[in-house]
């Protein structure tokens, strides 16, 4: 059965601190999408990346990077150097092949101090 | 991606009223629209996939006659919340899928049912 699991509820780290959100998943197929979205308390989803699952190749986009370990079934998503704007809510989710449907994560909360 | 549009961002009504939020794809014409639930400090959760022309399909444990989807064009897709008791009080937010762009969210409608 496909899942998601984000282990970590919340984090609170001290601005310009690097901060890892934990992502894993289960899926059976060899086909399959991962991507993280950004929450803030307005509640809009924000778009921050797609991964299919033939490209492992990690990502970095600014302070935002992504680890994909397809032997851990991780996709780890890194911010360096925190700011306060960085506050939301992460999810991490999963599509399977040509199904449509968004497998979510419970999501991390997290909490950046000035 | 696509550009969605989802209308009320806010709705107070009064129980036992019925509520219609509109989710609108702007630049792309939308086969299947998708409509989440969420709850404070929870994951989304999918309610019903909306097609085009036919019956909406519903998760399980979904009411049908208590949400009610419309999809009569192509970039339309209307959720009914029939009879709203404050149980009904949430999150909602659609949701369009676009091949090889990934998904698009709508900002969301929070409803207060008092």
């Amino acid at each position: 059965a496909q899942k998601v699991t984000q282990a970590q509820t919340e984090i609170s780290v001290v601005e310009k601190e690097d901060v890892t959100l934990d992502c894993v998943y289960e899926t059976r197929d060899t086909t399959y999408y991962l991507f993280w979205y950004k929450q803030p308390p307005s509640g809009e989803l924000v778009f921050l990346i797609r991964r299919n699952s033939f490209d492992e190749q990690n990502e970095i986009s600014g302070r935002y990077s992504w680890n994909f370990q397809k032997s851990t079934s991780s996709f780890n998503f890194t911010i360096t150097a925190s700011q306060v704007v960085d506050s939301a809510v992460y999810f991490c989710a999963l599509s399977e092949g040509s199904n449509y449907q968004l497998i979510w994560g419970a999501g991390t909360k997290l909490i950046i101090k000035p | 991606g696509a550009v969605v549009s989802q209308h009320p961002s806010r709705v107070i009504c009064k129980s036992g009223t019925s509520v219609k939020i509109e989710c609108r794809s702007l630049d792309f014409q939308a086969t299947t629209m998708f409509w989440y639930r969420q709850f404070p400090k929870q994951s989304l959760m999918l309610m019903a996939t909306s097609n085009e022309g036919s019956k909406a399909t519903y998760e399980q444990g979904v009411e049908k006659d208590k949400f009610l989807i419309n999809h009569a064009s192509l970039t339309l897709s209307t959720l009914t919340v029939t009879s709203a008791h404050p149980e009904d009080s949430s999150f909602y937010i659609c949701s369009v899928c676009r091949t090889n762009y990934g998904y698009t969210f709508g900002s969301g409608t929070r409803l207060t049912v008092v």
